[in-house]
């Protein structure tokens, strides 16, 4: 059973447009969680995070929206840049729990 | 500075062998975390160390596999009688304070792409 579900396997962008990415949780106890982004060969690089606590969190082009009553986040990236193209990793944690991670939603932005 | 390093990158081994993963944290991270990455998937949770202590193995997926981490600081991933289904990219990840904490950020080596014929 996946208690993280990134739905959209890929997503096809303009470059200069917002890039929206989305994440479902069933784990009504996750209290926080997180976006990596990975390029092929690489490991997962930190992006942005987001407390329970919060419905939103900003870091320069990216911010996280996080709605727990419908136990869904999104990830919006604007304006998109063709250096934005990997692919994104949802994750999730309760408390001093291990991150359970999505499948991941693979971003292309064209330019 | 460095960050967290893996050897080999790439390792081929026939079904039935034993294999040894290495991981290099970044320096002073006392949290050391395993992961494993199968095609299509998102990293799955194998084992954490907290110093030289395991202090959670629950992901991990049966006796076959054994980590070490005896200095605190390099951490070895082993697998015995390995399977076609160990076939995957094993990622090491280190953090800071670790303590479980979910907000200590972990930072991930490359991986090592294992596959097993």
């Amino acid at each position: 059973d996946q208690q993280v579900k990134q739905n959209s396997p890929s997503l096809s962008v303009q470059e200069g447009r917002i890039s929206i990415l989305n994440c479902d949780y069933t784990n009504s106890m996750f209290d926080y969680f997180l976006w990596y982004k990975k390029y092929p060969a690489e490991g997962p690089t930190f992006l942005i995070s987001i407390s329970s606590i919060k419905d939103k969190n900003e870091d320069g082009r990216f911010t996280v929206f996080l709605n727990k009553s419908a136990k869904h986040l999104s990830l919006h990236i604007v304006p998109s840049q063709p250096g934005d193209s990997a692919v994104y990793f949802c994750a999730a944690s309760a408390g001093n729990t291990p991150l359970v991670f999505g499948k991941g939603t693979r971003l292309s932005v064209i330019a | 500075g460095a960050g967290v390093s893996q050897t080999p990158s790439n390792k081929v081994t026939e079904k039935g062998k034993y294999v040894e993963l290495r991981c290099d944290p970044i320096s002073g991270h006392t949290a050391l975390y395993w992961y494993r990455q199968s095609l299509g998937q998102g990293p799955e949770f194998l084992i954490y160390f907290q110093g030289t202590g395991a202090a959670d193995d629950s992901g991990l997926p049966n006796d076959r596999f054994f980590a070490v981490r005896p200095e605190g600081s390099v951490s070895t991933l082993k697998i015995q009688r390995t399977e076609r289904g160990d076939s995957a990219v094993y990622l090491c990840a280190s953090s800071l304070n670790g303590g479980g904490s979910s907000t200590d950020t972990q930072y991930f080596g490359p991986g090592t792409r294992l596959t097993v014929l």
